[in-house]
């Protein structure tokens, strides 16, 4: 049961263009989210991160936005860059809460990723 | 943030022997965590280890399977014990605080046939 879920599997975009990475979450108990970049054969490598008591989060070109009513949150990039060509991973934990079932409030629940890629 | 390594970075193993993964941080942290990440899957907790007390386990994980070490505040092992091809997976350790970031070594990517 996938509790983070990132429907893309591959992005491609050009150049100069604004990158949107999705993510959906089910669990209502979720408050803090992370967007992680992951170049191959390196760790992933934290970018930004929102608390539920914000929508919106600006870091330079990266900014993330937070609709908890809909349970979903993107990441934008703008402009992209070839070096955003990556993997990015969303994160969500339950800081609030110390103990439940599917992956505890100590550690971090992964979607499965987007690959993107930046066409020069 | 913290820098961490990682050794071995990458390993073949033959099914029903063990590996130790070594996790090495150059700053004292309280909380170090294990993930996996299975070809095609999301990165998933496998435990986290404390200094001085026993690792949590994340449900499906047991430590019979897969022991812990945190011997002190930098430094950290884990052992895939009695592998089978579906252990086949790159490793990663991180730190932070709970619920909030954290910062990841580089992996150790481990093939068992």
């Amino acid at each position: 049961d996938q509790q983070v879920k990132q429907n893309s599997p591959s992005l491609s975009v050009q150049e100069g263009r604004i990158s949107i990475l999705n993510c959906d979450y089910t669990n209502s108990m979720f408050d803090y989210f992370l967007w992680y970049k992951k170049y191959p054969a390196e760790g992933p490598t934290f970018l930004i991160s929102i608390s539920s008591i914000k929508d919106k989060n600006e870091d330079g070109r990266f900014t993330v936005f937070l609709n908890k009513s809909a349970k979903h949150l993107s990441l934008h990039i703008v402009p992209s860059q070839p070096g955003d060509s990556a993997v990015y991973f969303c994160a969500a934990s339950a800081r609030g809460l110390r103990m439940y079932s599917g992956g505890g409030a100590d550690g971090l629940t992964f979607g499965k990723g987007t690959h993107l890629i930046i066409q020069p | 943030s913290a820098v961490i390594s990682q050794k071995p970075s990458r390993d073949i193993c033959q099914r029903g022997t063990s590996l130790t993964i070594q996790c090495q941080v150059d700053s004292q942290v309280t909380m170090m965590f294990w993930y996996r990440q299975q070809p095609g899957q999301s990165l998933t907790l496998i435990a986290t280890a404390n200094q001085g007390s026993e690792a949590t386990y994340e449900s499906g994980f047991v430590i019979d399977k897969f022991p812990i070490s945190r011997p002190n505040l930098t430094f950290s092992t884990l052992t895939v014990s009695n592998m089978s091809p579906e252990d086949s997976s790159i490793y990663l350790c991180s730190v932070g605080n709970r619920g909030f970031e954290q910062y990841f070594g580089p992996g150790t990517r481990l093939t068992v046939t």
